[in-house]
Order: C-alpha cells, then structure tokens, then sequence
C-alpha cells in the first residue's frame, strides 16, 4: 500500500513558465506534507513544507497547495528555470510517528531553456 | 556546519557478503535514519534511531539492521547480500521530533552486489 503517490514519472517545461507537480496520499493521519528536490550524485534536499492545517504555503518561487478533502497536494514553481531541472519527491510525516518520513516515487522535472 | 557524512560513497560486493554503511549527522542533530532508493522507486524507510534507541522500522527483512552511537553517529548493516540489495542507501538526520519532520540528507553510498 503506497500511502503517497507522484503519478507523473516526468514532466518537462518552457523556461519562464510554470511547473506543477502533484501528489497524492491516502492516510488522513499525516501531519506534514514536504518536497525534497533531487539532483544526481547527490542527497536529496529539502525544499518547502506545509502543515496539514494550512492550504497554501509560499517561499519564493515555490508554492505548495493542500487540498485535505481530496487528499491532494501540488508544488508550483514559477517561473521555472533550467537549474530547478532534479527529481522532486513529495514526502509525508506525522507527529505521532515521528522520525518516519513516507515518500513518493518522484517526479523528473525537465526545464528547458 | 558540516553537513551529513556518509561512508563509503561507493561500494562493490558479492551476494552473501555483509555490508555497513557507516552516516555522521549534523552536530546537534539527535535523529537519524536511514532509507533505500532503487532506480525508479521513492525512497523507502528503512529505521530511524534517536538517542541511541531503534523508534521505527520499515518492512525490510532482518537481514538490514542499524544501531546509533553516543554522539549520534549511526550504522547500518546488510548480511547475506542479495543482488535487490544494490541501492543507494540515504542516511537523514534530523533535530527534533513534533515538527515538520525536515530531513537533512547525506550524499549517500551506492551499493553494488554482484
């Protein structure tokens, strides 16, 4: 049972336009949702991360949405440029499990100049 | 601050060999743990140690164990190599729980079975 879920394996972008990447999640339990950005060789990083009591958190160029009815969250960036180009996984933790971070497969973001 | 520490980066084994995968998280940082990525998949939770004492395990078989120091360094361990066990294997630390749960992530060993 995979309790969070990137159904993009890729998704590839104008530079200057908007990337949006989605997520799903089954566990209504989960407290904090988290986007780790990727490049090869290296560890993944984190990138931006919002409660489960808020709909929308913003830094920058990177927005996260909620949507709790739907078991939903997307990360916005805007505008996209090459360097933003990395895997991006969502990931998903909770406080009574605390420690234990549950991760999607990842979404390749592709920004084209 | 230094940053995660992970040794070796790169590694080469045979099946049934062990393996230990050795992880130096950010001063301070109390929390460690530890996760396998394989091409194509997310990372998957292998344990997490804090203060020294096992808090959660993922659904890998006992052949992957780990344990945490005093000063929060942490190991992890493969017996009986199998060929699914090459991965890239992330060790995280992190400061304290009831949070967002952020993780600092190391560059991670690459491991090869064969």
């Amino acid at each position: 049972d995979q309790q969070v879920k990137q159904n993009s394996p890729s998704l590839s972008v104008q530079e200057g336009r908007i990337s949006i990447l989605n997520c799903d999640y089954t566990n209504s339990m989960f407290d904090y949702f988290l986007w780790y950005k990727k490049y090869p060789a290296e560890g993944p990083t984190f990138l931006i991360s919002i409660s489960s009591i808020k709909d929308k958190n913003e830094d920058g160029r990177f927005t996260v949405f909620l949507n709790k009815s739907a078991k939903h969250l997307s990360l916005h960036i805007v505008p996209s440029q090459p360097g933003d180009s990395a895997v991006y996984f969502c990931a998903a933790s909770s406080n009574t499990n605390a420690g234990k971070s549950t991760f999607g497969d990842g979404t390749t973001l592709t920004v084209k100049p | 601050k230094a940053g995660v520490t992970q040794t070796p980066r790169y590694l080469i084994k045979t099946r049934g060999q062990q393996v230990t995968l050795s992880c130096s998280p950010i001063s301070g940082h109390r929390s460690v743990s530890w996760y396998q990525q394989t091409p194509g998949q997310g990372l998957q939770f292998l344990f997490e140690y804090f203060s020294e004492t096992q808090r959660n395990k993922g659904n890998f078989p006992g052949r992957f164990s780990g344990r945490q120091f005093s000063n929060s360094r942490s190991e992890m361990n493969v017996s009986t190599l199998e060929l699914g066990d090459s991965a890239l294997y992330l060790c995280a630390s992190s400061f304290r729980t009831g949070d967002s749960g952020e993780l600092f992530f190391g560059e991670g060993s690459r491991l090869t079975v064969l």
